[in-house]
């Protein structure tokens, strides 16, 4: 099993529409969670960084974290054409010197 | 600042063949990751050094792969000798953990094409 489990997709939804992306992990020794947002042939950027369970908003976007149930979100509101990419969820231990375990990321496209 | 680069952008070559990517790391950084992609795999850590040296290579797939890091602003990752199966996009990425910008900074890849 892996340590991290992300749905691969592909998810398709209409202009507009509220997107939900996740991620589950076993290890509870994670603590600090991203999201990364990768465009075709492109190397991956950070999206959104959180170390807490609960929500943190940044625009459009919506980072949510179950420590208890093991569990990630990234809602993006009133998608655009522009968010298609593929998104992969991340996550580290303190200790670790910022070694990233990466989800199998899920590639979306925002029909117009 | 230029960000991570990386070279050459694209490689093809052929099967037993010695292979080189090069990677030069944001100035300041001392983590500095090498990472594979591929479609059934998804984005993996090969290996990771801190301040130019290996720290984990446990995601090294086998003595085929080396990975070096001689200063702070270059590293490479050699596959002697080359499959088909080492077909992938394989990634630098360099960050400063455990300061106020620690996110790790990816460039912008290397496909590498065996056949």
């Amino acid at each position: 099993q892996k340590e991290v489990e992300q749905d691969p997709g592909p998810l398709s939804v209409p202009e507009g529409a509220i997107v939900s992306l996740n991620c589950t992990y076993s290890n509870s020794a994670f603590q600090y969670f991203m999201w990364y947002r990768q465009y075709s042939r492109k190397g991956p950027e950070l999206l959104m960084y959180t170390y807490s369970s609960g929500n943190k908003e940044d625009g459009r976007f919506t980072a949510q974290v179950d420590k208890s149930s093991k569990y990630i979100s990234l809602f993006i509101r009133d998608s655009q054409p522009s968010d298609s990419a593929t998104y992969l969820c991340a996550m580290t231990i303190y200790n670790q010197g910022g070694k990233l375990i990466f989800g199998q990321g899920t590639e979306l496209s925002v029909k117009p | 600042d230029a960000g991570v680069i990386q070279s050459p952008r694209h490689e093809v070559t052929e099967m037993g063949q010695e292979v080189t990517l090069r990677c030069k790391p944001i100035s300041g950084h001392d983590y500095l990751f090498w990472y594979r992609q591929t479609m059934m795999r998804g984005l993996e850590l090969l290996i990771y050094f801190n301040n130019n040296v290996p720290i984990d290579d446990s995601g090294m797939p086998e003595d085929r792969f080396s990975a070096k890091m001689p200063n702070a602003s270059f590293s490479t990752l050699k596959i002697q000798p080359s499959e088909p199966r080492d077909s992938a996009v394989y990634f630098c990425a360099s960050s400063s953990w455990g300061s106020s910008t620690d996110t790790q900074y990816f460039g912008p890849g290397t496909r590498l094409t065996v056949l």
